[in-house]
């Protein structure tokens, strides 16, 4: 079975702070997403990656960047955290047109 | 770009009752994909389907093409199947969200 390992389940940050959310995923998937979801709004796309190395912009990138130096690895990366973005951020991986595996989500609160 | 649109956004049934989530979407899509998130938890895929009918357990997901429309039934629903119900279409490399309905099942 796919598992998708989020590092953290909860996190306080300040604000300023630069945050780290890590995502792992064990199947060998090319395909790797980053969302956050708040009530509301549903699940939007911060940004996704098709391969090691590679990055596209989703639909609200602005304040995040990412990174996938491994094939197993998608990093999220607030470089400097601000209130408007204590959200739940899922990450997700899968093969071809598959379906996507979600990790269990990161809760995270800025103050 | 594909709108998704879903409904209701909250749904609360009496146990035992027969639920029906609604999904509508604006392009012509391969594949609609149904997912379930129970509260605090991760998020997991229910079915994905491309034509006609889908069933597992007490879940039952229709897809008519032509309408550009999906549901999601539960039958017997019991309050474990409390959680919010989502569909998802193909846009491009990405999946586009529905923004989710709310069910609470009460005993």
């Amino acid at each position: 079975d796919v598992k998708v390992t989020q590092s953290s389940r909860y996190l306080v940050k300040r604000t300023g702070e630069k945050v780290f959310l890590e995502c792992v995923q064990d199947m060998d998937h090319e395909n790797m997403f980053w969302y956050r979801q708040d009530p509301g709004l549903g699940l939007r796309l911060i940004y996704f990656s098709y391969d090691v190395k590679m990055k596209e912009k989703g639909d609200i990138p602005e304040g995040y960047s990412v990174s996938r130096e491994k094939k197993e690895r998608f990093s999220l990366i607030l470089e400097s955290a601000s209130t408007n973005q204590t959200s739940m951020y899922l990450c997700a991986s899968r093969t071809g047109t598959q379906p996507q595996h979600f990790g269990d989500g990161t809760r995270l609160s800025i103050l | 770009k594909n709108e998704v649109e879903q409904s209701p956004q909250n749904l609360t049934a009496q146990e035992g009752e027969f639920i029906t989530i609604n999904c509508s979407y604006s392009v012509g899509i391969s594949a609609l994909h149904w997912l379930q998130q129970h509260p605090g938890g991760g998020i997991v895929s229910l079915f994905m389907l491309s034509s006609g009918k889908k069933k597992h357990g007490r879940l039952i997901a229709t897809i008519n093409i032509q309408e550009k429309h999906s549901s999601l039934h539960i039958t017997a629903s019991h309050p474990r199947d409390s959680a919010v119900y989502i569909c998802a279409v193909p846009g491009g490399n990405k999946l586009v969200f529905g923004a989710g309905t709310i069910l609470r099942v009460k005993s």
